[in-house]
């Protein structure tokens, strides 16, 4: 059964600290895997990543993908309070029937950043 | 640009009661998916559809659930009779076009059955 792992499930770090949150992952028909942050309501997106060794950035946040290892880690440094969320990690595979697709989540990484 | 709308934010029913969930998908995006996360588990996939047409709707839990998109914009979940094992928070996700991985996700509808 694929599923997808987060590490840790809970952080909870001071302002100004760097965190690194871990997914791993074992998917059959991979595809892409993203990230997503939720505070509130919706999940907002944040990367999505398909080649491995290529990092993305976006302001103090950045994120890796390791096909070899099937996992990514999300890098966030100099924490601020507004970072404080649940982070998911998901994987987008393709399912069963012609163009068909549908992504798998880990259980997230709760991040609280404490001034 | 409006994003994912659903509707309502929070329900509470009783079991054997009948719930309808709405979904307004940002404008233009021809898929729509339904995920569900039941408390205490991680978001699982529902159903998948491309405009008016259900993809896939292997993770649909059983026969009580009906997933209609009319028209191939808005689309409902309706769940016939509820049972408590349905409580948890539904949402939705629609993406651009067939095979665009991002998916933008609604606020969800968190249901509670009783």
């Amino acid at each position: 059964e694929d599923k997808v792992v987060q590490s840790p499930l809970s952080l909870v770090v001071h302002e100004g600290d760097t965190v690194t949150l871990n997914c791993s992952y074992e998917v059959t028909n991979f595809r892409s895997l993203l990230w997503y942050k939720q505070e509130k309501k919706a999940p907002t997106f944040l990367f999505m990543l398909t080649s491995s060794g290529i990092e993305k950035k976006s302001g103090r946040l950045s994120s890796i993908l390791d096909k070899k290892e099937l996992s990514s880690i999300l890098n966030i440094t100099a924490t601020q309070t507004g970072d404080s969320a649940i982070y998911l990690c998901a994987v987008g595979r393709r399912s069963s029937g012609a163009g068909s697709y549908q992504l798998t989540f880990g259980k997230g990484t709760k991040l609280s950043v404490i001034p | 640009e409006a994003g994912v709308t659903q509707f309502p934010s929070h329900s509470v029913i009783e079991k054997g009661q009948t719930v309808t969930l709405r979904c307004d998908p940002i404008s233009g995006h021809d898929n729509l998916y339904w995920y569900r996360r039941v408390m205490g588990k991680e978001i699982k996939f529902l159903l998948h559809f491309v405009k008016e047409s259900k993809q896939d709707e292997s993770g649909m839990p059983n026969n009580r659930f009906l997933a209609e998109r009319t028209g191939g914009t808005y689309s409902t979940l309706k769940v016939q009779p509820a049972e408590l094992e349905d409580s948890g928070v539904y949402f939705c996700a629609s993406s651009w076009t067939r095979g665009s991985d991002t998916q933008y996700f609604g606020p969800g509808t968190r249901l509670t059955v009783l």
